[in-house]
């Protein structure tokens, strides 16, 4: 989904470094999700945000950490990264409004992290 | 809690043949679901979602599902498979009472010609 830009889309690095993924949208939406996949373990949250005020820890949150720029911006950091976090993350957003609130979620095309 | 189980990873089906990919749920309340499609180097797309009303739900590109709540389930199925079908399927829950949707661990689903 081009409306969900993730940068950037491929990153190999070293056990120890600091690493930031960014995400971008122009959907308007107001909450934004950060999702790594595994073969075989399919998606698991690490954050989401309902808004720029409100960060919450999702599945698996331990040794990441998150900022919400701005509505339109949710960045991820791996603090000093370790090999098993080599995974593709994606970043979500969706929409509150609607029916129940429940709205699906538009994912970028995704960064793949690889550290050494 | 909540759960989501797709119990096959590989689906193989013919072209022109129907297809269904499975998937069983777990929710203490209401069960919100969904399904995503995954094609190669790109994020999850969104195909179909069921919150309340008719159990049959269609969606994009001729799919469709029916929510059974007695089975707790929520297959996906097309009645004529297309090459161009195959790719990596997502269903996945929320809770009513929950803010955040749980993923399958995904089907592959490959329509041969």
């Amino acid at each position: 989904d081009a409306d969900v830009t993730q940068t950037p889309r491929n990153r190999i690095t070293k056990t120890g470094k600091r690493i930031m993924l960014e995400c971008s949208q122009t959907k308007g939406h107001d909450r934004m999700y950060w999702y790594r996949q595994d073969p075989g373990l399919g998606l698991r949250l690490i954050y989401y945000s309902f808004d720029v005020k409100d960060i919450n820890k999702g599945e698996i949150s331990d040794g990441y950490s998150v900022s919400r720029q701005a509505q339109a911006k949710f960045s991820l950091s791996l603090e000093s990264a370790i090999p098993n976090q080599t995974a593709l993350y994606f970043c979500a957003t969706s929409d509150s409004t609607g029916l129940r609130g429940v709205q699906p979620q538009h994912f970028g095309d995704g960064t793949r992290l690889s550290i050494l | 809690a909540q759960s989501v189980a797709q119990p096959e990873d590989q689906v193989n089906v013919a072209e022109g043949n129907p297809l269904t990919v499975k998937c069983t749920y777990s929710v203490s309340g209401n069960p919100y679901l969904f399904w995503y499609v995954q094609y190669p180097n790109r994020g999850l797309q969104f195909l179909l979602k069921y919150i309340t009303g008719d159990n049959l739900v269609k969606g994009s590109y001729g799919f469709e599902a029916e929510f059974n709540k007695s089975q707790t389930s929520f297959h996906l199925k097309k009645p004529s498979a297309l090459v161009s079908d195959s790719a990596l399927y997502f269903c996945a829950v929320r809770d009513s009472g929950a803010n955040n949707l749980f993923f399958g661990t995904g089907t592959r689903l490959t329509v041969i010609p």
